[in-house]
């Protein structure tokens, strides 16, 4: 069975903190995103890669980072955490190519900034 | 900007009923059209998807109906099932990039769909 997970289903964190989101998949896929999704905007693009150490910015790459030093890890950063980061954040990985729109997701972080 | 636009936001459905959920892409340089289906407190899933070259695709009680011309396509549920409640997103898919980088997908904003007993 395909797999996805991530580290936390829930987190709380401080204003200004550094956070780290983590990302495993066992598929061997060569894609992984990073997703952020919150109520009335449906699922927006943060980050993707493609290869590891490759990244590109999504839609709304402003205030977080990236880093996949695996194929099967990628990892979300928020430098510095303020309250407008409070959402879920979705990972999800697929095959490079033609069935790059079959994406596998976990099944997300709940993360609130106080 | 590429852009999805689903509706309706929300859709009560009673048991036995059709639910249909509408979406309208602009770039037609989309090819692939997928609808991910996501319960309450799990991450999305792939449901179903349509290419631009077919008008309809359908898989048991779930049915894609695609208008290239309209630059529209459909979810219809046949025969909705309390199980059905879920939230609903379109999403279209562009080529791989020819020089390297990643596939994304483009997402509507999704619908809360509920059946009622």
């Amino acid at each position: 069975d395909v797999k996805v997970t991530q580290s936390s289903r829930y987190l709380v964190k401080r204003t200004g903190e550094k956070v780290f989101l983590e990302c495993v998949q066992d598929m061997d896929h060569e894609n992984m995103f990073w997703y952020r999704q919150d109520p009335g905007l449906g699922l927006r693009l943060i980050y993707f890669s493609y290869d590891v150490k490759m990244k590109e910015k999504g839609d709304i790459p402003e205030g977080y980072s990236v880093s996949r030093e695996k194929k099967e890890r990628f990892s979300l950063i928020l430098e510095s955490a303020s309250t407008n980061q409070t959402s879920m954040y979705l990972c999800a990985s697929s095959l490079r190519g033609r069935q790059s729109w079959e994406q596998y997701f976990g099944p997300g972080t709940r993360l609130t900034v106080t | 900007q590429q852009q999805v636009k689903q509706s309706p936001q929300s859709l009560i459905v009673q048991k036995g009923g059709i639910s249909i959920i509408n979406c309208a892409y602009e770039n037609t340089a989309f090819d692939y059209f997928p609808w991910y289906q996501q319960f309450p407190g799990k991450g999305p899933a792939l449901l179903i998807a349509i290419r631009p070259d077919v008008s309809e695709k359908k898989e048991g009680r779930f049915t894609i109906s695609f208008n290239k011309s309209a630059k529209q396509f459909s979810l219809h549920i046949m025969d909705s099932q309390p199980g059905d409640s879920a939230t609903y997103f379109c999403a279209a898919s562009l080529p791989m990039y020819s020089g390297g980088g990643a596939d994304g997908l483009t997402f509507g904003k999704g619908t809360h769909l509920i059946i009622q007993p």
